[in-house]
């Protein structure tokens, strides 16, 4: 089974420097990756994903993130942190099961910025 | 557009009751749709998922079950519900084929405390 790691489970910043929030993967063929983000007592919100191409995938509300596959990572990254940028955050990898296709989420990293 | 509503918003129920929560889709046909469980506002299990009425596969074994009456209806359902049943349930629906293009959208999710 596929599967992601999210090595971090907090993560502080200070508003206006750079974020790195890490992701590594476990996968076998082509890895298919996202990142969702959740704000408190909601429901997750897609960010953006990497099927193929570039590895450097960019997506919403500036963040982007970098797809190293020697180093099977997929780390998201924004250059510079805004206070609600603050929220918990998910890699995921998609799996297929017996033809179906479904996502598996890493445990999450929670951001905070502070101000 | 698409839009996906999960109800109820928030629930509270003894030990041994029933549980029956509901999620329909908008503006689209044959979605799949999945059910997810996030415990302690962490990790995210897929519980369960669908890709056609009356089809469903059950991820982790446990006292709760699903059922898709209709093909924009997913319900999650439980005879007897345990302490270990509380936590945040997120519905979830993507588009079938377009292999790796997938992207999950999530409900607002149903917050269920069992005491």
């Amino acid at each position: 089974a596929q599967s992601v790691a999210q090595p971090e489970d907090q993560v502080n910043v200070a508003e206006g420097n750079p974020l790195t929030v890490k992701c590594t993967y476990s996968v076998s063929g082509n890895p298919y990756l996202f990142w969702y983000v959740q704000y408190p007592n909601r429901g997750l919100q897609f960010l953006l994903k990497y099927i193929t191409g570039d590895n450097l995938v960019k997506g919403s509300y500036g963040f982007e993130a970098e797809f190293n596959k020697s180093q099977t990572s997929f780390h998201l990254k924004k250059p510079s942190a805004l206070v609600s940028d603050s929220a918990l955050y998910f890699c995921a990898v998609r799996d297929i099961d017996f033809g179906n296709e479904k996502l598996t989420f890493g445990t999450g990293t929670r951001l905070t910025i502070i101000p | 557009s698409q839009t996906i509503h999960q109800w109820p918003a928030t629930l509270v129920q003894p030990v041994g009751s029933p549980l029956s929560l509901e999620c329909t889709v908008e503006g689209t046909s044959n979605p799949n749709l999945y059910w997810y469980r996030q415990a302690a506002g962490r990790g995210l299990q897929l519980l369960f998922y669908s890709v056609g009425i009356g089809q469903i596969s059950s991820e982790v074994p446990q006292n709760l079950s699903a059922s898709r009456p209709q093909d924009r209806q997913f319900i999650l359902s439980s005879k007897k519900l345990l302490l270990s049943d509380s936590g945040f349930y997120l519905c979830a629906w993507s588009r079938q084929g377009a292999w790796g293009a997938n992207v999950l959208t999530f409900g607002a999710g149903s917050r269920l405390t069992v005491l």
